[in-house]
């Protein structure tokens, strides 16, 4: 298993760019995340998705879109860059059943360095 | 939504001392409690993990607590070692799936 994946590891975008952030999982994992990273932070959740074709806002959405339109792969879609958005991000994912005692262990991916100038 | 608070921001300790991370979270609903952590440019891996109808987790050299009446968790490193040298985060899952993380604490192990 490759685990959790992620395109690319660097990239310098100019205001106003656009690009999609890649992220594949070959756990079938039914849960997958997208965090920020920023210097001295946690990790903040941008958006999540519980399965194919269900996604949801998280904690930082604004400037981001996702979809996830099979279980394996959850893009990051960023459609105008920002300067603010310069961060290291993070796709994870995690399995678990529909019960609420259930809670399994978040895998990552190795992150994407992203630089808006 | 629920926030999670971590102390200190960094640690520095003698190696074979023992280290010692804090945090707080604020919904009571919280019932899943992991740790991570994350070396210098790599992902964050989870050590240890404590859910809410268990006082203290051990596994080798870390611990974790919970005290769900003081809403607060932590971490015990005992006899560090240099390769315990990372950044630290801990989080709270105050639903089925979200984890809201602290802003993590830096850990130096001096040899």
């Amino acid at each position: 298993n490759a685990g959790v994946t992620q395109t690319p590891k660097f990239r310098i975008l100019k205001i106003g760019q656009s690009m999609t952030l890649q992220c594949t999982q070959d756990m079938n994992h039914n849960y997958m995340y997208w965090y920020r990273q920023d210097p001295g932070m946690g990790l903040k959740l941008i958006y999540y998705s519980v399965g194919a074709g269900i996604t949801d806002k998280g904690e930082v959405p604004n400037g981001y879109n996702v979809s996830r339109s099979t279980t394996e792969d959850f893009p990051l879609r960023l459609e105008l860059a920002a300067p603010s958005q310069t961060s290291v991000y993070f796709c994870a994912s995690s399995y678990r059943v529909l019960a609420r005692s259930s809670y399994n262990e978040q895998f990552f991916g190795p992150g994407t360095r992203l630089t808006v100038l | 939504g629920e926030n999670v608070e971590q102390h200190p921001s960094t640690l520095s300790v003698q190696e074979g001392d023992s280290a010692v991370i804090k945090c707080t979270y604020s919904d009571s609903a919280s019932n899943y409690f992991p740790w991570y952590k994350q070396e210098l440019g790599k992902r964050p891996q989870l050590i240890i993990d404590i859910r809410s109808n268990v006082g203290e987790k051990k596994d080798q050299r870390i611990a974790v607590t919970l005290n769900k009446t003081a809403k607060h968790f932590s971490l015990h490193i005992t006899e560090t070692q240099p390769e315990d040298s990372a950044v630290y985060f801990c989080a709270a899952c105050s639903n089925d799936y979200k984890l809201s993380f602290g802003a993590g604490t830096t850990v130096t192990v001096r040899a």
